[in-house]
């Protein structure tokens, strides 16, 4: 099974401050995505990355960056935050000759004051 | 853009009872769908996978497709209080992105 590990779990910030998200997969998967999750809103997908150096925008990609370093590693960033970004924040891969089966980390829990 | 819904928001059954979800869609292009389950404060765990109009049984749970109504159901077999959580359909639509349901919360009764 995927090993998807997202850091830190959780992380209290102001507003104006930045914030990176990180997670690592580990089972070589081509494809990586950032979702937030909010109550009545099931879990929503921010940007997403088909391999290392490549980025894709989202259904609500405002207010959010990502980079892609490595086939591993992906990372969210929020270099202004806003009250509005408060959220649970999952990060997910997949291999790409199977897409939709997605393999979710075990979530940050981001507060923004 | 395929859109996504869940119904009932919150449900409650005594343990042992049939739990029944919905999930409607609004593009019956996909052909990718599955049910994850989410306990309080946990990460998303997938229960059933079904890719065509049918059904699909994993264990206790079962998916019922039927595209041509935009719907796709999870019947849950004779649950446990453990398996009160909150329940998201997902639907699979261009190259890998899912679209998810706002969830249903489920609570069974001793």
């Amino acid at each position: 099974e995927a090993a998807v590990t997202q850091s830190p779990r959780n992380k209290v910030t102001v507003t104006g401050g930045n914030v990176t998200l990180s997670c690592r997969q580990t089972n070589s998967h081509n494809y990586m995505y950032w979702y937030r999750q909010d109550t009545g809103h099931g879990l929503r997908l921010i940007h997403y990355s088909y391999g290392a150096g490549n980025l894709q925008i989202g259904d609500v990609p405002d207010g959010y960056k990502a980079t892609r370093t490595t086939q591993e590693d992906f990372f969210l960033l929020l270099e202004l935050a806003s009250p509005s970004q408060t959220s649970l924040y999952f990060c997910a891969s997949s291999d790409r000759d199977r897409e939709y089966e997605q393999y979710f980390g075990p979530g940050t829990r981001l507060t923004v004051l | 853009q395929q859109k996504v819904q869940q119904s009932p928001e919150s449900l409650t059954v005594s343990e042992g009872a049939m739990a029944s979800l919905n999930c409607t869609f609004s593009d019956r292009s996909s052909d990718n769908f599955r049910w994850y389950r989410q306990h309080s404060g946990k990460g998303l765990e997938v229960l059933v996978s079904i890719f065509s109009d049918g059904e699909k049984e994993e264990g206790s749970f079962t998916a019922h497709l039927n595209r041509a109504s935009l719907h796709v159901f999870l019947h849950i077999r004779e649950p446990q209080p453990s398996d009160s959580a909150l329940y998201l359909c997902a639907v699979g639509y261009n190259q890998g992105k899912l679209i998810f349901g706002q969830g249903t919360k489920l609570s069974i009764k001793p």
